[in-house]
């Protein structure tokens, strides 16, 4: 079993629609981060956190880390929101990734 | 600063090639990851330096990979000989210290056949 579970793994969305995609972890951490990587590209960090809640544009995280749990979610979305997106957990130096959730956002 | 940056962006080779894939990372920061991405096993890593030292070189498939970290604004992952289950994308990252946020590379798109 996968130490870091994604939900969904597929998601298809209306251009303007609020998506959350769940993030559930079974060990200790000292961080969690949110990826994003478009078809055939790189990846970027969206966010890096270890309590609480961040906010950039129209992204939020959430994180619980009493229920090992953590939420990204995506406001009125857009198109170019279109990619997948990885939940990471980190232990000493390690980062254990989720299988990603992708995303698709329609106009 | 540019960012984390890896070359080539695309590699195809033939099989029993020797293959070096290069990483620049960001300025200033001591910590380095290197980390093999397939559509059957997602995101691995490979190895992690940290002050040019390689720390952990557990995740390095088996002996035809090898990684370096000569000085702290270059590394390079060698596969000698390569394989057609090699091809992968490869993405090096680096982050200020071990505790901070990572960035990533590009990426390197190998194709061995």
């Amino acid at each position: 079993k996968n130490e870091v579970e994604q939900s969904p793994q597929n998601l298809t969305a209306q251009e303007g629609e609020f998506i959350t995609i769940n993030c559930s972890y079974s060990v200790g951490i000292s961080a969690l981060h949110w990826l994003q990587q478009h078809p055939g590209g790189g990846i970027v960090s969206l966010f890096m956190l270890s309590s609480g809640k961040k906010k950039h544009g129209r992204l939020i995280a959430t994180i619980n880390i009493q229920e090992k749990h953590s939420s990204l979610h995506i406001t009125a979305s857009h198109p170019r929101d279109s990619a997948v997106y990885i939940c990471a957990v980190k232990v000493d130096y390690k980062l254990s990734f989720g299988a990603g959730t992708t995303v698709t956002v329609r106009a | 600063d540019a960012g984390v940056i890896q070359s080539p962006r695309h590699e195809v080779t033939e099989m029993g090639q020797e293959v070096t894939l290069r990483c620049k990372p960001i300025s200033g920061h001591n910590s380095l990851f290197w980390y093999r991405q397939t559509m059957m096993r997602g995101l691995e890593l490979l190895i992690y330096f940290n002050n040019n030292v390689p720390i952990d070189d557990s995740g390095m498939p088996e002996d035809r990979f090898s990684a370096k970290m000569p000085n702290a604004s270059f590394s390079t992952l060698k596969i000698q000989p390569s394989e057609p289950r090699d091809s992968a994308v490869y993405f090096c990252a680096s982050s200020l210290t071990v505790n901070t946020e990572a960035f990533f590379g590009q990426g390197t798109r190998l194709t061995v056949v």
